[in-house]
């Protein structure tokens, strides 16, 4: 069974750092893209970062490129959410979910909550 | 970005009713490679999102056949031929055609 849980979500100052863990078991993670996805406190969800199998490849939105980093260790089986200069409108549910090679986040972690506020 | 459109926002239906939801983009969702990642997922209360049918048409696995999907290019519709207790939550379609990929602002099954 594929389980993905996430940890290290909290709450920052603006400005601040942050970094989120998703440990992943049921599968081989190694050979599947994983995604971080965040869903904001109107409901309305955001694809937030993609990783290749390998870790060779990231991808951003443009509003979170350049503060956010996705990494990844597949000998621990774990992936990474690693978030600077926090913002208010970074204040989400995040998800770590896993690609069947299909452009899409066929299994989703229960997620972990940030809160961004002074 | 490609901007999802879903409609409505909130569906009241009865047990045992057939229900439709719209989700129209922006822009064709015909990959380069021929594809239509366009996809659904259902959100029941206080948990994650769940992956209910993929390009376009494809149900999930364990996903039960009142669900269908339909469409191409730019409009798209998701069914749920009779309603059941089970299947009340957030609809969201999500495009993979384009980064960034982008969803619809979901929506809302809930019992009449």
């Amino acid at each position: 069974e594929v389980q993905l849980v996430e940890s290290g979500g909290g709450l920052v100052k603006p400005g601040g750092s942050l970094k989120l863990s998703c440990a992943a078991s049921g599968f081989t993670f190694s050979d599947y893209y994983m995604y971080w996805v965040r869903q904001t406190p109107e409901k309305r969800l955001e694809w937030v970062a993609t990783i290749s199998d390998g870790g060779s490849y990231t991808y951003y939105p443009d509003s979170v490129k350049g503060r956010f980093t996705i990494s990844r260790d597949n000998a621990k089986n774990n992936l990474y959410l690693q978030m600077s200069s926090l913002k208010s409108e970074d204040t989400a549910m995040y998800y770590c979910a896993r690609d069947v090679g299909l452009r899409l986040f066929a299994y989703w972690g229960q997620g972990t909550l940030v809160t961004v506020s002074a | 970005d490609v901007v999802m459109t879903q409609t409505p926002l909130s569906l009241p239906v009865s047990l045992g009713d057939q229900a439709s939801i719209s989700c129209r983009s922006s822009q064709s969702l015909v990959h380069s490679n021929g594809n239509t990642y366009l996809h659904w997922y259902l959100q029941k209360p206080g948990q994650s999102p769940k992956l209910l049918i993929y390009k376009v048409s494809n149900r999930f696995s364990g996903v039960p056949d009142r669900f269908s999907g339909s469409g191409s290019g730019t409009d798209f519709t998701l069914k749920i031929s009779r309603v059941e207790a089970e299947d009340l939550g957030v609809y969201y379609c999500c495009q993979g055609s384009h980064v960034p990929f982008t969803f619809g602002s979901g929506t809302k099954l809930e019992i009449k």
